[in-house]
């Protein structure tokens, strides 16, 4: 079945470590994104591509880096400039400049400072 | 930018009621989604409503594009309710999408 893989489910990061966040699908959509959630809170656009090799920072960009190469791809970077990493990560593809399609999410990500 | 504006923050109910929960946004959108959250984080897709009302099973949504509003029905509430719901829209000039805070719902068995 077609859909959004995020791993790893659990992360750990070590003080000046950066990470990266996998994000996969094979929804064959133009547009994926990167939110952040924190306990209690809503959901927060760090970064968001509209296509292959193109991106663009959300409301919360500072501290993180992402890259598109593949169309399927689009891994989030948690570099260690971001000073309060640990939240939920919720990695979303819709078809880009179709306005009638919903937008569809992975499980997510936890990702915890050691 | 836009601002998405949920209502209300947190709702309380016993098992049956039924509850109306609000999103309202300040700018022109081309779509807006209902999300629920589960305990495990995953959020489920509800309704893509832009306009219009649209219904499934014992949830229900409007939305008035023109006075910038959006309504999400949930009638003789159960237990598995329980969760956040949250809106999102898509501005027209791009591809941004932007999530209201949600609404915390609880309902008592």
């Amino acid at each position: 079945d077609g859909g959004i893989t995020q791993s790893p489910k659990y992360l750990f990061r070590k003080e000046g470590q950066n990470v990266t966040l996998s994000c996969e699908q094979n929804l064959n959509h133009d547009a994926m994104y990167w939110y952040r959630q924190d306990p209690g809170q809503g959901l927060r656009l760090i970064y968001y591509s509209q296509i292959v090799n193109d991106f663009q920072k959300g409301d919360i960009a500072e501290g993180y880096s992402v890259s598109r190469e593949k169309k399927e791809s689009f891994p989030l970077t948690v570099t260690s400039a971001q000073k309060n990493p640990t939240a939920f990560y919720l990695c979303a593809s819709s078809i880009q400049g179709y306005s009638n399609q919903p937008q569809h999410f992975g499980d997510g990500t936890r990702l915890s400072i050691l | 930018g836009i601002q998405v504006e949920q209502s209300p923050p947190d709702l309380i109910l016993q098992e049956g009621a039924n509850s109306t929960l609000r999103c309202n946004f300040s700018d022109s959108v081309n779509n807006l989604q209902w999300f629920h959250q589960n305990p495990w984080g995953q959020l489920i897709n509800l309704f893509y409503i832009p306009s219009g009302t649209k219904q499934n099973g014992r949830l229900s949504a409007t939305t008035v594009a023109t006075e910038r509003y959006s309504l999400l029905y949930i009638s003789s509430s159960q237990t598995t309710d329980s969760g956040v719901y949250f809106c999102a829209v898509r501005m027209n000039r791009d591809d941004k999408i932007i999530f209201g805070k949600g609404t915390r719902l609880h309902i008592l068995p």
